[in-house]
């Protein structure tokens, strides 16, 4: 089971307070991916990080955060200001094939 | 902007009938698209992308740049094709990828 490590597999917040979720790649993969999948809407991707020191918005990016400083390592924060955080978190990385190595997810849920 | 349409939330089949699972896109350049596979307990996995043009697992999917539409068909369904499916395009190099919101294919026995 190796390739892309999501910590922690569940993880519990209350109201207004921040969370980490750690995702951790060794394929030596430059570009890495937050998704958000919730039932009947798919994933919808949150930030998205092309190479180290850089990375862009999604498409559901508010009251998230990330940051890029290493290769092997993408963490995304989930704010308070997120309305709705409860929901199954999904990291990704691509090759030049473009082709999408997921991780097991890290399953968040509000108190 | 770029978009993946799967009409099906859920799609029940018997054994042995054939599976069609619909994709529809909007993209303005060449897109790449992809087929993805969500088993039961299972991470979230490629199944398929229209430029090898192969067949895995029996399923197959053709890119129709007139139709906009990229469908994952197999001719004969087995049991274990029960999962979640999702579309997925993207624009080229490392750009965002955008899936759609999946259909689930149920094979009843």
């Amino acid at each position: 089971d190796g390739g892309i490590t999501q910590s922690p597999k569940y993880l519990f917040r209350k109201e207004g307070q921040n969370v980490t979720l750690s995702c951790e790649q060794n394929l030596n993969h430059d570009a890495m991916y937050w998704y958000r999948q919730d039932p009947g809407q798919g994933l919808r991707l949150i930030y998205y990080s092309q190479i180290v020191n850089d990375f862009q918005k999604g498409d559901i990016a508010e009251g998230y955060s990330v940051s890029r400083e290493k290769k092997e390592s993408f963490p995304l924060t989930v704010t308070s200001a997120q309305k709705n955080p409860t929901a199954f978190y999904l990291c990704a990385t691509t090759s030049g094939a473009n082709v999408l190595t997921f991780g097991a997810g890290s399953r968040l849920t509000v108190l | 902007a770029q978009r993946v349409t799967q009409p099906e939330k859920l799609l029940s089949v018997f054994k042995g009938a054939p599976v069609e699972l619909k994709c529809n896109y909007s993209y303005s350049g060449s897109p790449e698209l992809f087929w993805y596979v969500q088993y039961s307990r299972q991470r979230l996995q490629l199944l398929l992308r229209h430029i090898s043009r192969e067949s895995i697992k029996g399923f197959t999917a053709d890119l129709n740049k007139g139709e906009t539409s990229f469908h994952l068909k197999k001719p004969f369904a087995q049991e274990e094709d029960s999962a979640m499916y999702y579309c997925a395009l993207n624009g080229g190099g490392y750009q965002k990828v955008t899936f759609g919101t999946g259909t689930k294919l149920q094979v009843i026995p």
